[in-house]
Order: structure tokens, then sequence, then C-alpha cells
């Protein structure tokens, strides 16, 4: 079974600059998060869908991150315009649609704003 | 708010030293608390599904624990292969069933073992 494939897998930009990540989840795998990993803390979740739809966004900025998931399948999650405190590992993950299931968590895109 | 507590942040063994790590949590309902393993430069890789008080589940080397407040990974004599950063994190009960997914993670145990 192929796992979470994420893209790129590194990215350095300078501040005020624009990028995106994108990720492709389990297949069959209705929910998706991202997450982001501040070097040496644990993943903070800052967005949730199921299918296309979105569950939790409570710990998106979103004067500067978005995120979509079309047709409820691959997803992307933008900064614009990035800041220095952006500097992390963006992780997706993607879990089957039922509660207490697993989450499957793709390499991580490290983003370095400079 | 779900609040996941790890400690120590790092752990340094001798190969073949037994140790245990712990995670302290609060959260309104539990659904399931998840506990991984997290190479350098790699995503976390899952290993246990624990659910309820009591609940034991075992790995290799390694088992996990749980009680009400707490959980526990037990690493028994650890090889260096055993060293990565290990996760906690819960699943809280949420009113929007979906929401339940979401998982809170800890800051993380850095786990060294030396030959």
């Amino acid at each position: 079974e192929a796992g979470v494939a994420q893209s790129p897998r590194y990215k350095i930009i300078e501040k005020r600059q624009s990028v995106a990540f994108w990720c492709n989840p389990i297949s069959g795998h209705a929910t998706l998060y991202w997450y982001q990993q501040i070097l040496g803390q644990g993943p903070k979740l800052l967005i949730q869908f199921q299918n296309n739809g979105v569950v939790d966004d409570s710990q998106l900025p979103k004067d500067r991150f978005s995120a979509e998931r079309l047709k409820g399948v691959d997803s992307t999650l933008k900064i614009q315009p990035a800041k220095l405190e952006d500097s992390a590992v963006y992780l997706c993950a993607s879990s089957y649609a039922n509660l207490n299931t697993e989450a499957f968590f793709g390499q991580g895109t490290r983003l370095t704003v400079v | 708010e779900d609040q996941v507590t790890q400690s120590p942040e790092a752990l340094r063994l001798q190969e073949g030293e037994s140790s245990s790590l712990n995670c302290s949590y609060t959260v309104s309902g539990l659904r399931g608390l998840f506990w991984y393993r997290q190479d350098p430069g790699k995503g976390p890789e899952f290993l246990f599904t624990l659910y309820s008080a009591g609940e034991e589940k075992e790995k290799e080397r390694l088992k996990a624990t749980l009680t009400k407040k707490e959980s526990f990974l037990h690493i028994t004599a650890p090889k260096p292969e055993d060293s990565a950063t290990y996760l906690c994190a819960v699943q809280g009960i949420r009113e929007i069933k979906a929401a339940g997914n979401k998982l809170t993670f800890g800051g993380g145990t850095r786990v060294l073992v030396k030959p």
C-alpha cells in the first residue's frame, strides 16, 4: 500500500514570498490533516479535512495560510506571505473515515524562510 | 482544550538499560491515545493505540500502558536502533464527531541509545 506522498521535500524562500505544498493521501482515506512541526516540538494541527470539507481550522493563521482539498483527494497548503517564524516541517497525514483509527504521516516538507 | 505533556524531554540510555517515558494528558473524554516514533527527517510512524485505562500493548522491546491520566512507554533492553523521538498524542471526544479524529501531540521524548 502506497503511503502519504508530499512534495517538495525541502523549500527555501525569502520572507514575504509565497510557497505551496502538495499532499496525496493514502487511497480511500477520507480524513486529511496538515500539521506544522517546529524544530524540537510536537506536531500542531493546522487544518483537518473530512472528504473535501473543512472540519477544524481553528489554529490556521488565516491571514496568511490557506488550504484546499479539491475532489476530496489531493490537498495543497499555501503560505502567502511567509514570515521567518513559518520555518518548520509541514506534515500531511491521512486516516480512514472512522474514529479511533490511527493517522499515517508523509515525510514532510521542510520549509526555511530567510 | 486537550493537553499532552511528555517527560523527560531527552533520555540517554546505554544499550540494554531499560527505562520508561511518560505521557500525561488532559482531555474531556478520551477516544484514544496514540504513540508514534519519529526518526530525524521523517514523518511520525504509528506504534500503538490505547483506548481505556488498564490496557497494554507490546511490540518488540516496546510496551505501552494507559491509566486515566497518563500513559507510559516502557523500553526494555533497548538497542541503538531504538534511538528516535517518541511522540504521544490524544484524540478527544468532540461535539462534531469528525473533529474527534484530531490528534493533539505532546512535545516528544528524544531517546538516544548508546552501544
